[in-house]
């Protein structure tokens, strides 16, 4: 049993488009992490959501906590093809990281 | 400053034969771990070595260990290799200064894609 799951599984859209993605889980987390892995290489930290509501921007990403720390979702704004990639979301109910399965994301031009 | 770096990057093995691989972690960074990634597991934690001691480990057979030098590198090896050992070993490195390894932020390497027949 996955402790968090991600979805969608696989997005494909177009430059420009809009999207979130989503972490879940029935479990509560001190934190979660957010990665992006970009093919050959490993997982990349985007950023860490503690507070629970918590929002935090990178750029034109868009990060949030759920109230509750069970959840969290990442909104992209006008994706561009260099937000291609794998993205990961990661929490520790104990010593090392549960990584969700991820969300493979395609941007075309 | 380097990044984490994995070596070999590639390995096709057969199954039955044993694999090591090696990574060297950020200057500085004393803690190393290692991963499993596969498309129905995704990435899942096996072991954690801090100051050449195994602080921690995963849900892992026996068959999969790892050691850790005094100058931070470390090796993991997996013997009796079997079909479904074939994956990308990824490992990380951190500071550690907290003492539970998921406090710390964590830097991965490229990995090592493993190809077992």
């Amino acid at each position: 049993t996955q402790l968090l799951e991600q979805s969608p599984q696989f997005l494909s859209i177009q430059e420009g488009e809009n999207l979130t993605v989503y972490c879940n889980s029935s479990s509560v987390f001190s934190s979660l992490q957010w990665y992006r892995q970009e093919p050959g290489e490993g997982p990349v930290l985007l950023v860490t959501v503690v507070t629970g509501g918590e929002v935090k921007k990178l750029k034109r990403l868009t990060f949030q906590f759920g109230d509750a720390r069970k959840d969290s979702s990442l909104h992209i704004t006008a994706a561009q093809p260099g937000d291609t990639g794998l993205y990961l979301c990661a929490g520790a109910p104990g010593y090392a990281l549960n990584f969700g399965k991820g969300t493979s994301l395609l941007v075309t031009p | 400053k380097a990044g984490v770096t994995q070596t070999p990057r590639y390995l096709i093995k057969t199954r039955g034969q044993q694999v090591t691989l090696s990574c060297s972690p950020i200057s500085g960074h004393r803690s190393v771990s290692w991963y499993q990634q596969t498309p129905g597991q995704g990435l899942q934690f096996l072991f954690e070595y801090f100051s050449e001691t195994q602080r921690n480990k995963g849900n892992f057979p026996g068959r999969f260990s790892g050691r850790q030098f005094s100058n931070s590198r470390s090796e993991m090896n997996v013997s009796t290799l079997e079909l479904g050992d074939s994956a990308l070993y990824l490992c990380a490195s951190s500071l550690a200064l907290l003492d539970r390894i998921s406090y710390n932020e964590q830097f991965f390497g490229p990995g090592t894609r493993l190809t077992v027949l």
